[in-house]
């Protein structure tokens, strides 16, 4: 059963223009979201978070939308730059403490230069 | 400051031998986690330890044995590996307080004939 998903497995987006990457998850006691950025053959790096009691947050380039009711998050990232280029992972945690972190399948980003 | 490190970088077994990966952070935190990335499954976590002599069953634990006897080191065997076991491992930690996001190590890409 697959709390968190991302319904894409790839995107293609052109440099300069809008990312945008979604998650979905099912668990209602998720409350605090997180999204983690992966190089090839490097591990994941936490990339921004939101909590449950805000609906967007931003970090530069970065923006988190969180929509609670329809239990689902986006990431915008503008503009969109081919460093960006890596697999974004959405994870969610709050079901079982903060100690344990369920993530999502992934997203490849591929920005075209 | 390395962060987390994990040892060995790549590694070959056949079935049936047994093998002993290392994680060892020095920022002092307190948790400390096991995953394994499989091609569209994400990261899935294996075992979990929130303190030095603890240890926790993840998600996907079968097959898998850890421990935890030095604060800075996280160690997960594979007593007899399997085939099933061919994945990319990561090693991740955690300060413990709070929602704080994880720091993961580079992976172990083990490959089991």
């Amino acid at each position: 059963d697959q709390q968190v998903k991302q319904n894409s497995p790839s995107l293609s987006v052109q440099e300069g223009r809008i990312s945008i990457l979604n998650c979905d998850y099912t668990n209602s006691m998720f409350d605090y979201f997180l999204w983690y950025k992966k190089y090839p053959a490097e591990g994941p790096t936490f990339l921004i978070s939101i909590s449950s009691i805000k609906d967007k947050n931003e970090d530069g380039r970065f923006t988190v939308f969180l929509n609670k009711s329809a239990k689902h998050l986006s990431l915008h990232i503008v503009p969109s730059q081919p460093g960006d280029s890596a697999v974004y992972f959405c994870a969610a945690s709050g079901d079982q403490g903060y100690q344990k972190v369920t993530f999502g399948t992934g997203t490849k980003l591929q920005v075209i230069p | 400051n390395a962060g987390v490190t994990q040892t060995p970088k790549f590694r070959v077994l056949k079935t049936g031998q047994s093998m002993t990966l290392l994680c060892a952070q020095d920022m002092n935190h307190e948790y400390m986690y096991w995953y394994r990335q499989d091609p569209g499954m994400g990261l899935r976590l294996i075992h979990y330890s929130v303190g030095e002599g603890t240890t926790a069953k993840g998600e996907v634990p079968d097959g898998y044995n850890v421990s935890r006897l030095k604060k800075q080191n996280f160690l997960l065997g594979l007593e007899s590996a399997a085939p099933s076991q061919t994945s990319v491992y990561f090693c991740a930690s955690t300060i413990g307080t709070g929602y704080q996001p994880q720091h993961f190590g580079d992976g172990t890409r083990l490959s089991i004939l």
